[in-house]
């Protein structure tokens, strides 16, 4: 099984549209969650942290369901320039993280 | 948030010859650095990471006389990338977690390599 597992989609949703992914992960150690951002031929960049609480930054919410071990991301009210691949990453140990293999969104006029 | 910097940004390099990437932390102290490689529509595969001032751990598959990787200090890594070969040929983007930043990773820009 893989440490992270994530529906690589494409998901192609409308603009304004409200889009959710999921990401699962394998090791109930893991202690802290990350969304990544990466454009094409671009370094992926750090989008929001994933707390317990569950976070939100304007259009996005990040949330985290330690008993069933997965993480979302909601984008609200879809923007153009929100087309990228979405990265999930779990930090298990200090200096062992596991990436998704990422999700494709592209935003449609 | 924190900057990591990667130099070169592209290299054409000929078969045979050996590549030098820097990465550098540029406004904390990066006490781990990981390196990756990245293929046209692939996830990002972890090479190694490294801790600054001991020997890098390598991933299973990666040869680590092929990818030498360097953390002299605790802004600046390495990878040199050694007889480059055509199949060598990839985005390679470097991370950084420093001392209380929690968690997070900050990517460089990452280098693309060609080989021909």
């Amino acid at each position: 099984r893989k440490e992270v597992e994530q529906d690589p989609g494409p998901f192609n949703v409308p603009e304004g549209a409200t889009v959710a992914f999921n990401c699962t992960y394998s090791n109930s150690a893991s202690q802290s969650f990350f969304w990544y951002r990466q454009d094409c031929r671009k370094e992926p960049k750090l989008l929001m942290s994933v707390y317990s609480s569950g976070n939100e930054d304007g259009r996005f919410t990040a949330q985290l369901n330690r008993a069933s071990q997965y993480i979302s991301l909601l984008i609200r009210d879809s923007k153009l320039s929100d087309s990228a691949t979405y990265l999930c990453v779990v930090n298990a140990a200090p200096d062992q993280f596991y990436f998704g293999t990422g999700t494709s969104l592209t935003v449609i006029p | 948030g924190a900057v990591v910097s990667q130099h070169p940004s592209r290299v054409i390099c000929k078969s045979g010859t050996s590549v030098k990437i820097e990465c550098r932390s540029l406004d904390f102290q990066a006490t781990t650095m990981f390196w990756y490689r990245q293929f046209p529509k692939k996830s990002l595969m972890l090479m190694a990471t490294s801790n600054e001032g001991s020997k890098a751990t390598y991933e299973q598959g990666v040869e680590k006389d092929k990818f030498l990787i360097n953390h002299a200090s605790l802004t600046l890594s390495t990878l040199t990338v050694t007889s480059a070969h055509p199949e060598d040929s990839s985005f390679y983007i470097c991370s950084a977690r420093g001392r209380g930043l929690s968690y997070e990773q900050y990517f460089g820009p990452g280098t693309r390599l060609t080989v021909t």
